[in-house]
């Protein structure tokens, strides 16, 4: 079975900074996906990035990327030039591609980050 | 268009009642799934289906029955509803490697 660990329950950064969230994950599997999801007060689950296991090259969108280290098991997510509306509950989730899971996420307990004005 | 929808978006209602909550996705996805988050805001997955067909329980109770008409649709009915059944639903459908949420339902039992 898969397992996601975030090891930072809150976070805090000062608008304009950058922070770092940390995730680690423990699987089998050779053939994955890692994902981060944001969850704002509006409770919407919106993606953010995304890497699949076989790609050496670290995923960016604008913003947002990250350091992804497959030998040790780890995903963190960096957000440079943090926004006030960055503020929100960031999830790191793993998928299985091999299909031997169907394809279910299984989620990390997450990360409540507040930007700071 | 919104592409996954949930109905109702809140929902209160008494132990012992029976409910339902209401997806549709319009993305032609095969693959629909639940996911419950609880207080502490943890997500994990309840079912999932694929082209009406059932290809994930994981270990939910029984008064929990989720039902796919078609593949656009996947509702979720709670018989027996109890306190410990209060939380976020969320619906998602999947292609490849990317789910697609819907906005949840917050349920709260009183």
């Amino acid at each position: 079975a898969q397992t996601v660990t975030q090891s930072q329950p809150e976070m805090s950064v000062q608008e304009a900074e950058t922070v770092t969230l940390s995730c680690t994950y423990d699987t089998s599997e050779s053939n994955y996906y890692l994902f981060w999801y944001k969850q704002p007060p509006s409770r919407q689950m919106i993606l953010v990035i995304r890497q699949e296991a076989y790609k050496q090259q670290n995923a960016t969108e604008n913003r947002f990327s990250v350091n992804f280290q497959k030998a040790a098991k780890s995903f963190s997510l960096k957000i440079s030039d943090s926004q006030l509306g960055d503020t929100a509950m960031y999830f790191c989730a793993f998928i299985d591609n091999s299909g031997g899971s169907n394809y279910k996420l299984t989620f990390g307990k997450g990360t409540l980050l507040t930007v700071n004005p | 268009d919104t592409a996954v929808s949930q109905t109702p978006k809140y929902l209160v209602t008494q132990m012992g009642n029976d409910k339902s909550i209401k997806c549709e996705q319009n993305l032609g996805h095969d693959t629909m799934y639940w996911y419950k988050q609880d207080s502490k805001k943890f997500l994990k997955i309840m079912f999932s289906y694929n082209n009406k067909e059932l290809i994930i329980n994981e270990t939910v109770p029984n008064r929990f029955s989720p039902k796919s008409p078609d593949k656009a649709h996947l509702n979720l009915h709670i018989n027996s509803l109890e306190l410990g059944d209060s939380a976020v639903y969320f619906c998602a459908s999947r292609r490849g490697g990317k789910q697609y949420f819907g906005p949840g339902t917050r349920l709260t039992v009183t």
